[in-house]
């Protein structure tokens, strides 16, 4: 069975450009999530999609950070414009029941200069 | 917020000891996962034990929970070199099943060979 997949793994971009990550999760799983890890730290939720729906964006900035799940399928992360303080890895997971076992795939590192 | 809370924040045993981690978190739940993540990778889920569980067992690792305390524990027994990763509890809030899964700082477990 193929895992979470996500691209890129490593985006280098300096402040106020714009960048977009991409995840595919495993087959038929219908939850989604984006998190966002700083180093040192741990995941923070940014997003959570049920199918195409979104459950819970509280905690995205939504003045620089957009997200869809077109299809119910794969899913786009955008930050526009990036701060220095975006520097993270952003993690998407997916799990098949709403309140199952996440899987995560490798994440993207992002470092904004 | 439901947030984890992981104590100690790092650890470090020798190959063949016990390792013992903590959660704490602060509101009522409906499920409690662990989480182990390699240094640079994504995360990887180790067990799930439900609210009116007290007690779950997978293969070397033992997963307990006090629901009077809002604490959960983690023991890693005879533990190995690979076992050193970072290690996650995340929480859902009862109310909010499946939603919002919030992940605590992490303990830093090292093994020493």
């Amino acid at each position: 069975e193929a895992g979470v997949a996500q691209s890129p793994r490593y985006k280098i971009i300096e402040k106020r450009q714009s960048v977009a990550f991409w995840c595919n999760p495993i087959s038929g799983h219908a939850t989604l999530y984006w998190y966002q890890q700083i180093l040192g730290q741990g995941p923070k939720l940014l997003i959570q999609f049920q199918n195409n729906g979104v459950v819970d964006d509280s905690q995205l900035p939504k003045d620089r950070f957009s997200a869809e799940r077109l299809k119910g399928v794969d899913s786009t992360l955008k930050i526009q414009p990036a701060k220095l303080e975006d520097s993270a890895v952003y993690l998407c997971a997916s799990s098949f029941l709403m309140a199952g076992e996440l899987f995560f795939g490798e994440g993207s590192r992002l470092t904004v200069l | 917020s439901q947030q984890g809370e992981e104590d100690p924040q790092a650890l470090s045993i020798q190959e063949g000891e016990n390792a013992t981690m903590n959660c704490s978190y602060k509101t009522s739940i409906n499920n409690l996962q662990w989480y182990r993540q390699n240094s640079g990778r994504g995360l990887v889920h180790l067990i799930l034990i439900r609210s009116n569980e007290r007690e779950k067992h997978s293969g070397r690792l033992r997963v307990t929970l006090d629901t009077s305390k809002k604490s959960s524990s983690l023991l890693i027994t005879a533990s190995r070199a690979a076992d050193t990763a970072s290690y996650f509890c995340a929480t859902d809030g009862a109310g909010n099943y499946g939603q919002n899964f919030v992940f605590g700082p992490g303990t830093r477990l090292s093994v020493l060979p």
